[in-house]
């Protein structure tokens, strides 16, 4: 069965500083991968996808993650942060022909000025 | 315009009573899902239809029950709600079953007291 990891609950950064969650995932084929983030009291967003061919993907709002088969992840990266991106990170993975997704319990992100 | 819309945003009801909430998407999909997210910001998915059919039942109790009038709904009624029922209720919808990613609406958030 599928599963998906996040092993931080709850990560603080400082605004400007550079941004990784990880995302572990259990799955015996090639997953599809995907990172949303939810603001506070709002829906999921779509942040970036993986499917296949280039592992580094880039995402919306200057996000990018990285698919590592070897090490089974899937983390998520930002350079420098900003203010506005405090919110919750789930990270989720599914496969193909299969209609859902599996979601990781979220990591909480907290910016301090 | 709102993609994947759902409605009411907020419920507040008390045990025993009956209750719909609706969604509706936009963007011509064909599979339109419904998730649970709980109180530990937990996602699990709960149904999934494609093209008006019942793909996914994810041992939901039979107080729960979708219906789908189009492809472009996807209605939840949920019967004799109970506390354990309180949770904020994502609908989320996707092009087709290739597991390709989905698209979240707002969210309902449930009480019951």
């Amino acid at each position: 069965a599928q599963s998906v990891t996040q092993p931080d609950i709850h990560i603080t950064v400082s605004e400007g500083a550079s941004l990784e969650l990880r995302c572990n995932y259990s799955y015996g084929a090639t997953p599809y991968l995907f990172w949303y983030v939810q603001s506070p009291g709002q829906g999921l967003q779509l942040l970036l996808k993986y499917f296949s061919g280039d592992t580094l993907v880039q995402g919306i709002k200057g996000f990018e993650a990285e698919f590592k088969r070897s090490q089974s992840s899937f983390n998520l990266r930002k350079p420098s942060v900003h203010w506005s991106d405090a919110a919750e990170y789930f990270c989720a993975v599914g496969r193909q022909g299969a209609q859902k997704l599996v979601f990781g319990q979220g990591t909480r992100l907290t910016i301090n000025p | 315009d709102t993609a994947v819309s759902q409605t009411p945003k907020y419920l507040v009801t008390q045990m025993g009573n009956d209750k719909s909430i609706k969604c509706e998407q936009n963007l011509g999909h064909d599979t339109m899902y419904w998730y649970k997210q709980d109180s530990k910001k937990f996602l699990k998915i709960m149904f999934s239809y494609n093209n008006k059919e019942l793909i996914i039942n994810e041992t939901v109790p039979n107080r729960f029950s979708p219906k789908s009038p189009d492809k472009a709904h996807l209605n939840l009624h949920i019967n004799s709600l109970e506390l354990g029922d309180s949770a904020v209720y994502f609908c989320a919808s996707s092009h087709d079953v290739s597991g390709r990613g989905q698209y979240f609406g707002p969210g309902t958030r449930l009480t019951v007291t």
